[in-house]
């Protein structure tokens, strides 16, 4: 049973570029979390995706960036326009439906690099 | 607002020793605390939860309490091994809340 998947796990983008991070869940899971990591920072989360639906975008920057978790594929973080403050350590995390402290597994992250 | 607040400097404890570490929150209690350890570029990886109404929770080496009084969770890692030196975060969820919010983390060596 494979854990987390997220790819690329490095990408570099120079400002003004997109950026789009992909996130698949473990099989099974319905729920889906992306966390931002800044350098000598903690994890803040972003948003909170349930299949085709945007449960709770709160910690997510209003412009630039948006998420999708269609009913096919893999969740999909996008931040257009990018500029070097967006440099981070992008991580997904997902559980299965049921009780909400259902415990979340982490993916090894997305490191984005904006020149 | 809620906090979380680990001590960001670096823990080095010698190996064969109890490492403790400390979590301190604001505000009212979460429902839960939990612990994670987090490696050099990987995600975190979920070690422990322990619940407001419990004082201890233990795992093999590893052992959490949870003091709603004082507003704090220690972590302790028994008879310590240089494989467990990495990154410990500590976060909580709310009653209502889903997402998880962590803290910046506490850097642990382990000397050989």
């Amino acid at each position: 049973n494979a854990g987390v998947m997220q790819n690329p796990r490095h990408l570099v983008r120079r400002r003004g570029q997109e950026a789009r991070l992909r996130c698949s869940p473990m099989k099974g899971h319905s729920h889906v979390y992306w966390y931002r990591q800044l350098p000598e920072e903690g994890l803040k989360f972003m948003v909170y995706l349930q299949k085709e639906n945007i449960i709770d975008e709160s910690g997510m920057p209003k412009e630039r960036f948006s998420a999708e978790f269609p009913k096919e594929g893999p969740s999909i973080l996008r931040i257009q326009q990018v500029v070097r403050g967006d440099s981070a350590a992008y991580f997904c995390a997902s559980r299965r439906a049921g009780l909400a402290d259902n415990e979340q597994f982490f993916g090894p992250g997305t490191r984005l690099t904006v020149l | 607002s809620q906090k979380i607040e680990q001590n960001s400097e670096a823990l080095n404890i010698q190996e064969g020793k109890t490492a403790t570490l400390t979590c301190n929150y604001t505000n009212y209690s979460p429902a839960y605390l939990q612990w994670y350890r987090q490696d050099p570029g990987r995600g975190p990886v979920f070690l422990l939860l322990i619940r407001e109404n419990e004082k201890e929770k233990r795992k093999e080496r590893l052992k959490v309490t949870f003091d709603t009084t004082l507003k704090q969770s220690l972590f302790h890692i028994t008879a310590s091994q240089p494989a467990d030196s990495a990154t410990y975060l500590c976060a909580r969820r709310g009653n209502r809340d889903d997402k998880i919010i962590f803290g910046k983390g506490t850097r642990l060596h382990i000397l050989p």
